[in-house]
């Protein structure tokens, strides 16, 4: 899998939207941009995943740039409880390579 | 709540020890996969099933094993345990295994090593 950078932190106001970046500069053409969250020791949670067109569902929405070497996710109007690690991920699919690999991922801090 | 039930949330035990971990996926999901958590290493995968066979093998150290049953339900056996394996341990399912689709994770086992 290609591998991801993310910024370690960022900070966004209650009710603004937050834009996390994610660079993935090595992405083939079968792989997609996936996007977790981790809430302080929770299980990680699902946002949303696209392959090279931008994607929005009731959580985010994700902006891939033409080339795909890089995305952002959008949490249109950040609340308090989107405080957590954002973990992008980049996956092929088919094949035998099912796993997610995580890295460090970016932690979101809500500010009231 | 994603579904997917692990037990038990906490345990504490010796070194030396074994424990086994369980996992049950949500209803309709075939395949199981487990991750480890500690504080240094962040998030590591372990293994996968998929409909009761091993389909990809992570960081998984030989004193751990695992299995997924006819009903799907999966354990995660850890044997001689170091206080290194002091970690919280996620399962989680998806429908198929092809690589694609999301992940749900449970809330985790949290292994205390003394």
């Amino acid at each position: 899998d290609a591998k991801t950078t993310q910024p370690t932190s960022m900070d966004c106001a209650e009710g603004r939207a937050a834009n996390l970046p994610c660079n993935h500069s090595t992405i083939s053409g079968n792989e997609y941009v996936y996007w977790y969250r981790q809430i302080h020791s929770q299980g990680p949670q699902y946002i949303i995943h696209g392959l090279k067109n931008n994607e929005t569902n009731e959580m985010a929405s994700l902006i891939i740039t033409e080339d795909r070497k890089s995305s952002t996710l959008i949490l249109p109007h950040a609340t308090l409880r989107d405080t957590a690690v954002y973990y992008c991920i980049v996956r092929s699919s088919g094949g035998s390579n099912y796993k997610l690999t995580f890295g460090k991922g970016t932690l979101l801090t809500v500010n009231p | 709540d994603s579904g997917v039930t692990q037990t038990p949330k906490h345990l504490i035990t010796a070194t030396g020890q074994r424990v086994t971990l369980r996992c049950s996926p949500r209803s309709g999901d075939l395949s199981v996969y487990w991750y480890q958590q500690s504080l240094d290493q962040g998030l590591q995968f372990l293994i996968q099933y998929y409909n009761g066979e091993e389909r990809a093998k992570g960081n998984i150290l030989e004193r751990f094993s695992a299995q997924q049953f006819p009903d799907l339900h999966s354990e995660l056996n850890l044997s001689s345990l170091e206080l290194g394996d002091s970690a919280l341990y996620f399962c989680a399912s998806s429908v198929g295994g092809d690589g694609t689709g999301e992940l749900f994770f449970g809330e985790g086992s949290r292994l205390t090593v003394l």
